[in-house]
C-alpha cells in the first residue's frame, strides 16, 4: 500500500531563518506531488505541483520554492522566512490516471517567530 | 466571487442525527468532486469522490452531485461523535488541480 511520510510535525524558526520540509512517498512511482498551506480555519491553498522529476510548477508568487530531487521525494524550501510564512503545511500526493484522488500528509505546523 | 462556496459552520448536531454538509460552485466545466476529513491538526483524509453528476454511497455516508444547479452534498446517518470533524469540498476539471471549499467544522454531541 502506498504511504506518505512528511516531517517535522511541528517547527518553530526565527524570522529570517531558512527553511527545509522534506516529503517521500513510499509504494507508488511517478506520482503527482503537491505541497499546500492552510491557514487557521481557512481552505487549503496550493503552492506547489510537480508531475515529475525536475519539474515544478508555481501556484502562488512568495519567497518560497520547492525541489523534486527524486521521484517520490519532494521539499519544501526557503532562504529567508517571514512571519505571514506561519501555517500548517500539507504535502500529498496522486497517481497520474487518478489526480483528482489526492492523498495527505500528516502536515507540519511552521510558527515563525 | 469564489469559485467553490462552503458554510464554515460550526454545524452541532445531536448524536445519530442525519448530517448534511454542501458546497455550491461556479465552473460548469468540474468533473470531479471529491469530499475530505480532516480531524484537529491532521491532514486531509479522502472520504468519497464521485464522477459527474449521481449519488454514490459508502456505508454511512452519501454523496450527491447535482451540476445542473452546480450542488454537492455529503450525508452522514446516524451521526458518531467521532464524525466531529472538518469537512472539506473539493473538485477539480481534467488536470493536476483541486479546487477547495474552506470546510465546514461539524460538532456531534453525545
Amino acid at each position: 500500500s502506498q504511504t506518505i511520510h512528511q516531517w517535522p510535525a511541528t517547527l518553530v524558526q526565527p524570522v529570517g531563518s531558512p527553511l527545509s520540509l522534506e516529503c517521500t512517498v513510499e509504494g507508488t512511482s511517478n506520482p503527482n506531488l503537491y505541497w499546500y498551506r492552510q491557514a487557521a480555519g481557512r481552505g487549503l491553498q496550493l503552492l506547489f505541483y510537480s508531475v515529475g522529476i525536475g519539474q515544478i510548477s508555481s501556484e502562488v508568487p512568495q519567497n518560497l520554492s520547492a525541489s523534486r530531487p527524486q521521484d517520490r521525494q519532494f521539499i519544501l524550501s526557503s532562504k529567508k522566512l517571514l512571519l505571514s510564512d506561519s501555517g500548517f503545511y500539507l504535502c500529498a500526493w496522486s497517481s497520474g490516471h487518478e489526480a483528482f484522488a489526492t492523498n495527505f500528509g500528516s502536515g507540519t505546523r511552521l510558527t515563525v517567530v | 466571487q469564489k469559485e467553490v462556496e462552503q458554510d464554515p459552520g460550526p454545524l452541532s448536531v445531536p448524536e445519530g442525527a442525519i448530517v448534511s454538509l454542501n458546497c455550491t460552485y461556479s465552473n460548469s466545466a468540474f468533473q470531479y468532486f471529491m469530499w475530505y476529513r480532516q480531524y484537529s491538526r491532521k491532514g486531509p483524509e479522502l472520504l468519497m469522490y464521485t464522477y459527474s453528476s449521481g449519488n454514490k454511497e459508502d456505508g454511512r455516508f452519501t454523496a450527491q452531485v447535482d451540476k445542473s444547479s452546480k450542488y454537492i452534498s455529503l450525508f452522514i446517518r446516524d451521526s458518531q461523535p467521532s464524525d466531529s470533524a472538518t469537512y472539506l469540498c473539493a473538485m477539480s476539471g481534467n488536470n493536476y488541480q483541486l479546487i477547495w471549499g474552506a470546510g465546514t467544522k461539524l460538532i456531534i454531541k453525545p
